[in-house]
């Protein structure tokens, strides 16, 4: 079946950097794209960021810009999002979400990995 | 930015009655990029409504969802217990895509 599988649960320490994997399967990789999306606790869900799996093509939250990147490897169906010079605020589940073409609407998401910041 | 707010924050009601939700823009939405999530504790959203008004693959024909512009509503037509959870809106027509803030459905 379609799904994205997340990489496990990270702890960091202030200023460090986190990279979180997004594994496809099911469907073509290259023809939808990924995006990024972070719950801080108690908070609203937070668009971060996409790729178009196919191309490689990003763009960004300006809120997130110069602090995140995300990358694929097509020969293994993953995206990942790095971020770095982590603060506590950054403490969050972030997942990926598969685009559904089209419609402007994230139909496949990963179950998400817990992200703690914490000296 | 486009800001979504979503009223009420919390609604309390009984299985078989009918809800509604509303989300409002900041500014017009296109119909076409506004979505609709539930998500339960513990778990990742799940695509309900596309495109203002189109349900997702598999999604019961009790969700349904209307509006246009500014103004967007979510309708679940007769609760069943497995519905009780948060409710996000989502527009895609402007980066960054922004979700409103939730509404919690729960039982009364």
């Amino acid at each position: 079946q379609v799904q994205l599988v997340q990489s496990g649960a990270e702890v960091k320490k202030p200023g460090a950097s986190v990279k979180v994997s997004c594994k496809a399967s099911g469907y073509t990789f290259t023809s939808y794209a990924i995006h990024w999306v972070r719950q801080a606790p108690g908070q609203r869900l937070e668009w971060m960021g996409w790729i178009n799996a196919g191309n490689g093509n990003t763009k960004y939250s300006q809120k997130f810009q110069g602090r995140v990147t995300i990358t694929r490897d097509t020969s293994a169906s993953t995206a990942y999002m790095e971020l770095s010079s982590l603060r506590s605020e950054d403490t969050a589940i972030y997942y990926c979400a598969r685009l559904l073409v089209g419609r402007g609407a994230f139909d496949i998401w990963g179950r998400g990995t817990m992200v703690t910041v914490s000296s | 930015e486009i800001v979504l707010t979503q009223s009420p924050g919390t609604l309390s009601l009984s299985p078989g009655e009918r809800a509604s939700l509303s989300c409002r823009a900041s500014q017009s939405v296109s119909s076409s990029y506004l979505a609709w999530y539930q998500q339960k504790p513990g778990q990742a959203p799940r695509l309900l409504i596309y495109g203002a008004s189109s349900r997702a693959t598999g999604i019961p024909d009790r969700f349904s969802g209307s509006g246009s512009g500014t103004d967007f509503t979510l309708t679940i037509s007769r609760l069943e217990p497995e519905d009780f959870a948060v409710y996000y809106c989502q527009q895609y027509g402007s980066p960054p895509y922004t979700f409103g803030q939730g509404t919690k459905l729960e039982i009364k």
